[in-house]
């Protein structure tokens, strides 16, 4: 069974970078997209980004100025940087994997991290 | 990007009772729509994908229907354990994006 565990900072000052990073335990490592989604507190679910094993990524459109997934397939992680953040980036932050077919859904997810952005 | 709109936002229901949530897409997505339930503090869990199929160990009360733009989650028995928060995702575009959700809570 596959578990997604993930940390990272969780105190930021504004213009600071949210760094997080997420490991796979169980599974294949290959033939999926990980993917970081976001849930301001109080709100709903704003998808970041994915990338796959060879390093492939998509972003929000809305966040991709900001974004960079990178991923380490000999350690079976995957990391997120969201620079220059504001109160706005204040959530709750989630990895999740998505496989690689015509049909998707993210499944499983990580426990997620509160990442708090305040002076 | 493809936005997708719950009703209601919220719900307040009884144990047994039988209710549904729609979700609706702002343009036609097939039916490459998938659902979730969310508890206070806990990561989503994933319940139906392909708008009708139910993901393996999630209970047959559960189920989803709709094509197109126009989709239903219905919980045929509410049970104590599903008082939560429904969200939709669509998986369409992979810019995936959510519903805003639905809280169902106990009347």
């Amino acid at each position: 069974q596959v578990q997604l565990q993930q940390w990272g900072a969780g105190l930021l000052k504004p213009s600071e970078t949210v760094s997080l990073t997420c490991a796979v335990y169980g599974g294949s490592f290959s033939g999926y997209y990980w993917n970081w989604i976001r849930q301001p507190p109080g709100k709903g679910l704003e998808w970041i980004g994915e990338i796959n094993h060879s390093g492939s990524t998509n972003y929000n459109p809305s966040l991709k100025s900001r974004v960079t997934i990178s991923v380490d397939t000999s350690k079976k992680q995957f990391s997120l940087k969201l620079s220059s953040v504001t109160a706005a980036d204040t959530a709750v932050y989630y990895c999740a994997r998505v496989r690689q077919s015509v049909v998707r859904w993210f499944d499983p997810w990580g426990q997620g991290t509160l990442v708090t952005v305040s002076s | 990007d493809i936005q997708m709109t719950q009703s209601p936002s919220s719900l307040s229901a009884s144990v047994g009772d039988r209710v549904t949530i729609t979700c609706r897409a702002s343009q036609s997505i097939s039916t490459y729509l998938n659902w979730y339930q969310q508890k206070p503090g806990k990561a989503p869990k994933f319940l139906i994908y392909a708008a009708s199929s139910l993901q393996s160990g999630v209970p047959s009360r559960f189920s989803g229907s709709g094509s197109g733009t126009d989709f239903t989650l219905t919980i045929s028995s509410l049970q104590p354990e599903d008082f939560a928060t429904y969200y939709c995702q669509q998986s369409y575009d992979t810019s995936y994006t959510f519903g805003q959700g639905t809280k169902l809570d106990i009347k």
